[in-house]
């Protein structure tokens, strides 16, 4: 059972433009949210959180918006870079702290210069 | 460098044999996580400690599997009697437990690869 889909395996945008990428879930139980970046090699590296409280969350060019009557979450970078290639995933989790994080399946960006 | 770091970045088994993955998290975090990533998928849990509790081992976590953290510090991953099917990325993830986003800082990981 996939509790947090992200269903576009890949997305590729031009440098100065705008990255949208999404996610769904299931379970109406999640009450955080957090997106994170992955490169080649490396761990994920949290970017950007939101809390389901809230509906909108900015951080510099990322911000994440919440819609919790369609059980979706999106993150916005703008504007894109070429660094900002990396795989990114949703995550989700209930409680306020320290549980069990369920991803999505990630989304493949690609900012051509 | 201050991060959370894990040991051996690439093990390559035969089928059969035992494997331990160690994991060093971030000194003052007291919460610390196995996670286990395949192919295009995102990582999925395994378990997790708070200081050196067990609070929470997935379904995913078969019999074979066991895992520590004996100080509150360090962890180790043990898998025995490895199959084909363990292949994967073995991620360890802390966290401090009242910080402003909760969120869970990774590791670089454990690639295994079981012949």
């Amino acid at each position: 059972d996939q509790q947090v889909k992200q269903n576009s395996p890949s997305l590729s945008v031009q440098e100065g433009r705008i990255s949208i990428l999404n996610c769904d879930y299931t379970n109406s139980m999640f009450d955080y949210f957090l997106w994170y970046k992955k490169y080649p090699a490396e761990g994920p590296t949290f970017l950007i959180s939101i809390s389901s409280i809230k509906d909108k969350n900015e951080d510099g060019r990322f911000t994440v918006f919440l819609n919790k009557s369609a059980k979706h979450l999106s993150l916005h970078i703008v504007p894109s870079q070429p660094g900002d290639s990396a795989v990114y995933f949703c995550a989700a989790r209930t409680g306020t702290s320290g549980s069990r994080l369920t991803f999505g399946e990630g989304t493949q960006l690609t900012v051509n210069p | 460098d201050t991060g959370v770091s894990q040991d051996p970045r690439h093990k390559i088994t035969k089928r059969g044999q035992n494997v331990t993955f160690r994991c060093d998290p971030i000194s003052e975090h007291n919460r610390l996580y196995w996670y286990r990533q395949t192919l295009g998928q995102g990582p999925e849990f395994l378990t997790y400690f708070q200081n050196e509790a067990q609070l929470e081992k997935s379904r995913l976590l078969s019999d074979r599997f066991s895992a520590e953290r004996p100080k509150g510090s360090f962890s180790t991953l043990e898998i025995q009697r490895t199959e084909q099917g363990d292949s994967a990325m073995y991620l360890c993830a802390s966290s401090l437990t009242g910080s402003r986003y909760n969120e869970q800082f990774f590791g670089p990981g454990t690639r295994l690869t079981v012949l």
